[in-house]
């Protein structure tokens, strides 16, 4: 079954310090990928997106993603965080051969502590 | 620079009413869609469009209909509201297929008592 999972529900990292938020999907394919944050009482922003080529993808906001095809995994990172990267962050997969059906993680929230 | 926008914000219904999420873009593209936020859960989709006078089933749309007479509007309406509704609703769009879905709306949080 095709599924997406974010092993954390939540992290708590120190300002200044790095980042890695985890994702691992199962897919019958490679499918195309995305990393999405969501501030409290907000819609979802895309951060990045991979969706071929160079497994290194950078987003907005100083976030970057490594593709991994032998790990089925797709995780975030930050070499230092801010304050202002506390929110929720969600990992997806929708298929890149056709159809809408994009399957989104459940989420994980980060907490930043001064 | 509005992008996506939904109203109502926020929505109290009671069992069996019915009621019409509007949610408009005013960036011309073409994909829309409609998800519900369930807590410590990902989004599902309910609807998709792919242009005007065109649209189609997600994962969970049984409760929903939607239209999309216009570009710009994508309406989501409940008929007959249910509790299991109670959720979050999130309207998105983007260019096409292979940017799904970009940009979102602030989202309606929707209780049904």
């Amino acid at each position: 079954a095709q599924s997406v999972t974010q092993p954390d529900i939540h992290i708590t990292v120190s300002e200044g310090a790095s980042l890695e938020l985890r994702c691992n999907y199962s897919y019958g394919a490679t499918p195309y990928l995305f990393w999405y944050v969501q501030s409290p009482g907000q819609g979802l922003q895309l951060l990045l997106k991979y969706f071929s080529g160079d497994t290194l993808v950078q987003g907005i906001k100083g976030f970057e993603a490594e593709f991994k095809r032998s790990q089925s995994s797709f995780n975030l990172r930050k070499p230092s965080v801010h304050w202002s990267d506390a929110a929720e962050y969600f990992c997806a997969v929708a298929p890149a051969t056709g159809g809408f059906k994009t399957i989104f993680g459940a989420g994980t929230r980060l907490f930043v502590k001064a | 620079n509005a992008g996506v926008t939904q109203t109502p914000k926020f929505r109290i219904l009671k069992i069996g009413q019915s009621m019409t999420l509007q949610c408009a873009q005013d960036m011309n593209h073409n994909y829309m869609y409609w998800y519900r936020q369930d807590p410590g859960m990902g989004l599902k989709l309910i609807y998709y469009s792919v242009g005007a006078g065109i649209t189609d089933k997600g994962e969970v749309p049984n409760g929903y209909n939607v239209s999309r007479s216009t570009t710009e509007d994508f309406p989501l309406r409940l008929e007959l509201a249910a509790p299991s509704q109670t959720s979050v609703y999130f309207c998105a769009s983007s260019r096409d297929r292979s940017n799904q879905p970009q940009h979102f709306g602030d989202g309606t949080r929707l209780s049904i008592l």
